[in-house]
């Protein structure tokens, strides 16, 4: 079945620091990927998306490329805030599944400290 | 905000119970999702309707169960509750639910049940 991978956290870093999150899958069809954030107390909200090969999705200095010869969708963001303290999820859907909806990873913990 | 109301916040009962978690969903928006999420599992599908209707199940317990009634609210019904269904439960919208589309879902803040 369809599944995603992502590493396990918590991840702990610096303000201003370099931050990745690796994503793999498994998928039966062609997926589309994601990347939701949780923000403590709040419910998921979607940070970017990627639908083709080699697209790259971005948002608030946020960047994953969608690599399909490697089945990856690392998170990437070149200087982290303490704003950015949160969990990260990595999902896919599969459009050619029927109606399958988002398939998420076990996240990702974010501690950014100042 | 996201738009979509989950009640109540926290719920706190004890095994053997039934509980009834509610979700208003976005306005316009006709499909509804439940999530399960918590620390060992992850986020983990539960059940989606669209329009009133069950569209798709995924890990679902046999004593679960949810609708959506015309008005588009969603409520899902936990029973004979055990230790291990404390969790976090969310439910999100989306317009059509079509994943197709690439539709972004939103998400409620969620329902922490606890069972004691």
């Amino acid at each position: 079945g369809d599944s995603v991978t992502q590493m396990e956290g918590p991840v702990t870093l610096s303000e201003e620091a370099f931050l990745t999150i690796n994503c793999t899958y498994t998928a039966t069809g062609y997926p589309s990927l994601f990347w939701y954030v949780q923000y403590p107390g709040e419910g998921l909200q979607l940070l970017l998306k990627a639908t083709k090969a080699d697209d790259k999705g971005s948002n608030k200095g946020f960047e994953a490329t969608y690599r399909k010869e490697t089945t990856s969708f690392h998170l990437e963001k070149g200087s982290v805030q303490v704003s950015d303290s949160a969990v990260y999820f990595c999902a896919l859907s599969v459009s050619n599944s029927g109606n399958t909806p988002l398939v998420f990873g076990k996240g990702t913990r974010l501690s950014v400290i100042a | 905000d996201s738009g979509v109301t989950q009640t109540p916040k926290h719920l706190i009962t004890a095994t053997g119970q039934r509980v009834t978690l509610r979700c208003s969903p976005r306005s316009g928006d006709l499909s509804v999702y439940w999530y399960q999420q918590s620390l060992d599992q992850g986020l983990q599908f539960l059940i989606q309707y669209y329009n009133g209707e069950e569209r798709a199940k995924g890990n679902i317990l046999e004593r679960f169960s949810a609708q959506q009634f015309p008005d588009l609210h969603s409520e899902l019904n936990l029973s004979s509750l055990e230790l291990g269904d404390s969790a976090l439960y969310f439910c999100a919208s989306s317009v059509t639910g079509n994943p197709t589309l690439n539709e972004k879902l939103f998400f409620g803040s969620g329902t922490q049940l606890s069972v004691l």
